[in-house]
């Protein structure tokens, strides 16, 4: 079945270090997006893409950075510069970035603690 | 700029009729989405307009009005399932869409 994975869904990272959320699609979308959301607020976005080898910075990009050198892969990997990482990240990719209708599909989300 | 207000919580009895309002701000106009999310899982996409007017997909209806900035989602019949945060999204001149933070939505029996 076609899908986003996400993984792993539950990690806790300790103050100081690197980690990176896989996040892989199969749908053969071109963009692809990363959203944080904390606990009883909206959707933010982090980091998108719209094409292989090119992202662009969304409304909280500090702290974190990406790369997409696979169509199907848009890795995000959260830096010690990001001083409150705990939150529910979520992985989205649509069809054709600048058209009508372009819905997004999400991956099931990945939970990050800080400990 | 972008901007979306809807409510930030309702409730409702289950069979009942709920209607969740949204307005929007955005610099362009490419759509409104609505999505459903349950706690501690992703959202799921619900509807899409990017004409004036009612789309109907089953319990669930969404309505547009360009000239206004405003949508609703309309929920018929209720089931206890239906308790959920409801999403409003904007899609501006730049496709890249813009969420609410969510109506939280309480069907009790």
């Amino acid at each position: 079945d076609g899908g986003i994975t996400q993984s792993p869904k539950y990690l806790f990272r300790k103050e100081g270090q690197n980690v990176t959320l896989s996040c892989e699609q199969n749908l053969n979308h071109d963009a692809m997006y990363w959203y944080r959301q904390d606990p009883g607020q909206g959707l933010r976005l982090i980091y998108y893409s719209q094409i292989v080898n090119d992202f662009q910075k969304g409304d909280i990009a500090e702290g974190y950075s990406v790369s997409r050198e696979k169509k199907e892969s848009f890795p995000l990997t959260v830096t010690s510069a990001q001083k409150n990482p705990t939150a529910f990240y979520l992985c989205a990719s649509s069809i054709m970035p600048g058209q009508p209708g372009n819905t997004i599909y999400f991956g099931e989300g990945s939970w990050l603690t800080v400990v | 700029g972008q901007n979306i207000d809807q409510p930030t919580e309702m409730t409702a009895t289950e069979g009942a009729i709920v209607q969740i309002n949204c307005t929007y701000q955005t610099s362009g106009f490419n759509g409104l989405f609505w999505y459903q999310q349950h706690a501690g899982e992703a959202p799921t996409f619900l509807s899409y307009n990017v004409l004036d007017g009612l789309e109907e997909k089953g319990r669930f209806s969404s309505f547009l009005s360009r000239s206004k900035g405003y949508s609703y989602l309309l929920l018929k019949e209720l089931q206890m399932k239906d308790s959920a945060s409801y999403l409003c999204v904007a899609s501006g001149g730049s496709y890249i869409p813009t969420f609410g933070r969510g109506t939280s939505l309480i069907v009790h029996p």
